[in-house]
């Protein structure tokens, strides 16, 4: 089983802030890794995919890197409404079974 | 657009069973995969299982097996999440999601169902 471990689990920032999530993998996971921003009350949205390709109507502020066992989000300038918790998912195996990390808080 | 709409809240007794709905819209409901995950409060979120576009195939996650159906019915763009001999750490808000092209990342997500299993 590939376990997704994220740091850090909380980060205080503020808005205009750039800011980087880290997401490491106990196994190469190659680029199957996803990112998904979660609010409050609300499903998670899918923000990247292939570790670095931005999903459908997602703004440029957000990228993606890495492949194998390191991987990290960058938001380049935080707004208002990106504060909630990142998770990463690997996608390497077929069924997925256990694949998200723990998660990563960003608050004000 | 695409639009995953799951049924309502549900509070069930430990021993019984709950089946959740989500309807899709929005796009050719026999070309995705549909997964269910649950989430708890501070935690990230738990694959259950999926079932193929047609039906046919479904993959459960081995602590699920035997207590976990999934089904869909193409008439009414519907899939189903059945979870029996319920226990009160099954309680989480229950979602569906949609994978495109079978590779496992998540497009589209409906907005949850919260499952309370207290006696």
């Amino acid at each position: 089983e590939i376990v997704m471990t994220q740091s850090p689990a909380t980060l205080s920032v503020s808005p205009g802030e750039r800011v980087t999530l880290s997401c490491r993998a106990s196994q190469s996971v190659s680029s199957n890794l996803a990112w998904y921003q979660q609010k409050p009350g609300q499903a998670p949205r899918l923000l990247i995919y292939g570790a670095s390709a931005r999903a459908t109507d997602i703004p440029p502020r957000f990228s993606g890197s890495g492949s194998g066992t390191e991987f990290t989000l960058t938001i380049s300038s935080l707004q208002s409404e990106d504060f909630a918790i990142y998770y990463c998912q690997h996608y390497h195996n077929w069924p997925p079974g256990d694949c998200f990390g723990q998660g990563t808080n960003l608050e004000i | 657009h695409v639009q995953l709409v799951q049924s309502g809240a549900e509070v069930k007794k430990p021993g019984a069973s709950v089946k959740i709905s989500c309807k899709a819209s929005g796009y050719t409901f026999t070309t995705y995969y549909m997964h269910w995950l649950r989430q708890t409060p501070g935690q990230g979120p738990e694959w259950m299982g999926l079932i193929n576009p047609n039906g046919v195939s479904t993959a459960y996650a081995q602590r699920f097996q035997g207590r976990v159906i999934m089904t869909r019915d193409t008439s009414t763009s519907t899939v189903y999440m059945e979870l029996s001999r319920l226990r009160s750490d099954d309680t989480a808000v229950y979602y569906c999601a949609a994978d495109r092209d079978g590779s496992g990342h998540l497009q589209h997500w409906g907005q949850g169902t919260l499952v309370t299993v207290s006696s």
